[in-house]
């Protein structure tokens, strides 16, 4: 089964940091671009960065430019977002998803994790 | 304030054909493809249409999209209950530099 589950959220204070991952199976990790999407309390959908299967190519949110960086390790299957100076307006639900096809960000994105919660408050 | 516009609400009865319209502008919808997903309450969101107008496999038939210039509709006929959900549409934008998505719709099955 094709899957994609997310880690790593919590209540965390502004200013502080947040490792997220997203732990993939079910399909060859290594072919595919991967997107981090977000989704505030009651708001809509949000996409934060992109980041292709060879990381070539990387994309940022204005945003969340200079506070975030995605990465992956394709040996470990996996995906990751390191947040740097949180703050309350990062508040929101933390998706992986995988891009459908394709190195770049606009094929659509086809497979979704369930999210993981990431709170900064005081 | 979104980049990409749609109607905060839509509604239909049972059986009606719904359109959900998502506007943009030059550097997104004008020159790239539009996608649109459908997110269900309390759930993750799930890719409807692809390539304006391409459905993935098990999405039904009744829904279908278009593009025309830098506006894109997506198309629900036969409404049925569980297509109550959140809709939104996404593209690529050139001048940003990244995806941006639209504001999301309501859709209400009366």
């Amino acid at each position: 089964e094709v899957q994609l589950v997310e880690s790593g959220g919590g209540l965390v204070k502004p200013g502080g940091s947040l490792r997220l991952s997203c732990a993939a199976s079910g399909f060859t990790f290594s072919s595919y671009s991967m997107n981090w999407v977000r989704q505030a309390p009651g708001k809509g959908l949000e996409w934060v960065s992109s980041i292709s299967s060879s990381t070539t190519y990387i994309y940022y949110a204005d945003s969340v430019k200079g506070r975030i960086t995605i990465s992956r390790d394709n040996a470990k299957n996996s995906l990751y977002l390191q947040m740097n100076s949180l703050r309350a307006e990062d508040t929101a639900v933390y998706y992986c998803a995988r891009e459908r096809i394709g190195t770049q960000p606009w094929y659509g994105m086809d497979v979704w994790g369930q999210g993981t919660t990431v709170t900064v408050s005081s | 304030q979104s980049v990409l516009t749609q109607p905060p609400s839509a509604s239909g009865t049972p059986g009606q054909r719904v359109t959900i319209s998502c506007s943009g502008s030059s550097s997104n919808i004008g020159s790239n493809t539009v996608n649109w997903y459908q997110q269900l309450p309390g759930t993750a969101p799930k890719l409807l249409i692809h390539s304006n107008n391409q459905r993935p496999s098990g999405v039904p038939d009744r829904f279908s999209g278009s593009k025309s210039g830098t506006s894109a509709s997506l198309a629900i006929s036969g409404l049925q209950s569980e297509d109550e959900a959140d809709y939104y549409c996404a593209a690529w934008d050139d001048s940003l530099n990244g995806r941006v998505f639209g504001g999301g719709t309501k859709l209400t099955v009366l």
